[in-house]
């Protein structure tokens, strides 16, 4: 079955110091992939995505992800941390096997520090 | 509208009553999600409507939930003999097409049932 394992519940980073945050996915074909921020009180919000062709994605906000199939992981990075950037984080593979539908990993909260 | 608007934004049942919380997708958009994210989880697969056909409810945890979408825009998720294990968020998703194209999701705010 299809599955996204997030690693860390929780990270603290500094401000302007590097952030990546794991994620693990179990699929068997070849998996879209997204990551979602989600502020207090906010919907989800798409950061980036992979379908296909280049394995280093860019999203807004100064994200990018890695998609490495050898390791079925896809990690989201940033090189600088903005206090704003506080949020829980969502790793998502699109499954189109026994329905159409997101299945979602259990969230990274970052705190970010002064 | 501008984006997905769920309603109410709270909502607090007592157990054994029903509940109906209401998603109004962005016009025009042809899949609908129904989602239950628990305190703490990444959120949970209910439903999938593409227009008004039903197409997914694999999701759904008990026979006490029930989902409509019977114009294909606006959408019901009832609840029934509600439990405090009901308690979670419920967030709303659309997306512009339907089935077989992935594409990005369009939340909305969520609705925050708490059972006592």
């Amino acid at each position: 079955a299809q599955s996204v394992t997030q690693p860390d519940i929780h990270i603290t980073v500094s401000e302007g110091a590097s952030l990546e945050l794991r994620c693990n996915y179990s699929y068997g074909a070849t998996p879209y992939l997204f990551w979602y921020v989600q502020s207090p009180g906010q919907g989800l919000q798409l950061l980036l995505k992979y379908f296909s062709g280049d394995t280093l994605v860019q999203g807004i906000k100064g994200f990018e992800a890695e998609f490495k199939r050898s390791q079925s992981s896809f990690n989201l990075r940033k090189p600088s941390v903005h206090w704003s950037d506080a949020a829980e984080y969502f790793c998502a593979v699109g499954a189109s096997t026994g329905g159409f539908k997101t299945i979602f990993g259990a969230g990274t909260r970052l705190f970010v520090k002064a | 509208g501008a984006g997905v608007s769920q309603s109410p934004r709270y909502k607090v049942a007592k157990r054994g009553q029903d509940v109906a919380l209401r998603c109004d997708p962005i016009s025009g958009h042809v899949s609908l999600f129904w989602y239950q994210q628990a305190l703490g989880q990444g959120p949970e697969f209910l439903t999938y409507f593409q227009n008004e056909a039903q197409l997914d409810k694999s999701g759904l945890p008990s026979d006490r939930f029930f989902a409509e979408r019977p114009e294909g825009s606006v959408s019901t998720l009832k609840i029934q003999r509600t439990q405090q294990e009901d308690s979670a968020v419920y967030l709303c998703a659309s997306s512009f097409r339907g089935q077989g194209v992935w594409e990005k999701l369009f939340f909305g705010s969520g609705t925050q049932l708490s059972v006592l």
